[in-house]
């Protein structure tokens, strides 16, 4: 069974320092979202592509956080410089299109500590 | 705008009982309600979704789940809860916002503990 890949699993940093996530969907999935998860919360979306564009970065903090999905495959997300509110469990999902209606299969998670 | 609220932070049922988790939604659009559940330091794995087609939605391990307009509630059940069932368990609702978006919007989640 297919499935989504995240790395690492666990990151622990400083802060004012610079992170990156990785993330693989399932193959031939055209939509690709980034959702943070502060413990003893439910995830919320930071960004959401289409292919290799953005369709949604409305709740992504622009002024540390990047994302970028070059070739519509795989994609990255980074922090830099990251702060202490930093902390929480980044989750990556794809879907096969786009749409309120689609199945979103997520990744394991890359939990991130910054101290 | 959806919103979802799930009532109860934690719930504990022994097992061999009922579970019951409850979820309630605000949307002014029919709309298209998800459950998942996450098992600790894991990602999120799907139960079941309603998409309209039918108002018992029937998923997997068991559990199942009813879409009732009147009350606006999506409540998960499972008649028998096993020991492994216990995670945290996630309503969503997505965003109607616009039609090329699929953002999920969820519940703050319910712990559930399965006692022995």
């Amino acid at each position: 069974e297919a499935e989504v890949a995240q790395s690492p699993r666990y990151k622990i940093t400083e802060k004012s320092q610079a992170v990156a996530f990785w993330c693989d969907p399932i193959s031939g999935h055209a939509t690709l979202y980034w959702y943070r998860q502060i413990l003893g919360q439910g995830p919320e979306l930071l960004v959401q592509f289409q292919d290799e564009s953005v369709v949604d970065d409305s709740q992504l903090p622009k002024d540390r956080f990047s994302a970028e999905r070059l070739k519509g495959v795989d994609s990255t997300l980074k922090i830099q410089p990251a702060e202490l509110g930093d902390s929480a469990m980044y989750l990556c999902a794809s879907s096969r299109l786009a749409g309120f209606q689609e199945t979103q299969y997520f990744g394991p998670g890359t939990r991130l500590l910054v101290l | 705008a959806q919103s979802v609220t799930q009532l109860g932070s934690h719930v504990s049922v022994s097992e061999g009982a009922l579970v019951l988790l409850r979820c309630n939604y605000s949307s002014s659009v029919p709309p298209y309600l998800f459950w998942y559940v996450q098992y600790p330091n894991q990602g999120l794995q799907l139960l079941l979704k309603y998409t309209s087609a039918a108002t018992l939605v029937k998923g997997i391990n068991g559990f199942e789940a009813e879409f009732k307009k009147s009350e606006t509630s999506f409540h998960l059940t499972k008649p028998s809860a096993h020991m492994s069932d216990a995670a945290e368990y996630f309503c969503a609702v997505t965003s109607h916002v616009r039609s090329n978006t699929g953002k999920l919007i969820f519940g703050q989640g319910t712990t559930l503990q399965v006692k022995p």
